[in-house]
């Protein structure tokens, strides 16, 4: 079955830093969404990307789509301490119905 | 407020219980999901449906069931027969079907086997 890789498990970093997470998968994907956990609570959507090679922005969080729809990333600039959560990815493969979660980016921030 | 009600918050069951999780949504969504959480792992899907009357397997379904009577609701049933049911289990629904679009979720259920 699909699935859907996502790295690193955890990071670290100092408040101001940059932060990225990585997500690949080993179907094509027809699209894929981005979602943020805060401690103790549920999912936000944050994104859905469906186009090859798609950038899109929002603040400091920056979103890509690998031209051949297997990649994505996450890139947050300057990370403040409200970035601080678990984010997702999560992918649809081409010509399936079903939604795969990779196990996600633990992101802690360092005041 | 549109959204997606889970109950309980919390819920504490013995061995052997079987035990129902509640989902209702006011979004008039037509699909609806429930999926486990487990620490350090993502989201797996145990079932979903897509219309009234009609749900799917998803890909840790065993131990589990189901029903869809009505658009607003789809609740989960923990059974006996899963061996491991400790978990964070989540519900969500979304405007269009699986993969489509955007899932929205309820705040979950925390369920602890004693």
């Amino acid at each position: 079955g699909q699935q859907v890789m996502q790295i690193p498990q955890y990071q670290h970093v100092q408040e101001g830093e940059d932060f990225t997470t990585y997500c690949n998968s080993s179907t094509t994907l027809s699209n894929i969404q981005w979602y943020k956990q805060r401690p103790g609570g549920h999912p936000v959507f944050l994104i859905q990307l469906v186009k090859s090679g798609e950038v899109k922005k929002q603040k400091r969080l920056t979103f890509q789509f690998g031209e051949a729809k297997k990649n994505s990333s996450l890139h947050i600039t300057a990370t403040q301490t409200t970035d601080v959560g678990t984010y997702f990815c999560a992918g649809t493969g081409a010509g399936s119905y079903q939604l795969t979660f990779g196990k996600g980016t633990k992101l802690s921030v360092i005041p | 407020d549109g959204g997606i009600t889970q109950s309980p918050k919390y819920l504490f069951r013995k061995e052997g219980q079987n035990v129902t999780l509640s989902c209702e949504q006011n979004l008039n969504h037509d699909a609806m999901y429930w999926y486990r959480q487990d620490p350090g792992q993502g989201l797996r899907l145990i079932y979903y449906s897509q219309i009234v009357n009609d749900f799917q397997k998803g890909d840790i379904a065993e131990g589990y069931s189901v029903s869809r009577e009505k658009k607003e609701s789809f609740p989960l049933t923990v059974t006996s027969a899963q061996k491991n049911p400790t978990a964070f289990y989540l519900c969500a629904s979304s405007l269009g079907g699986t993969g489509a679009g955007e899932l929205f979720f309820g705040e979950g259920s925390r369920l602890t086997v004693l």
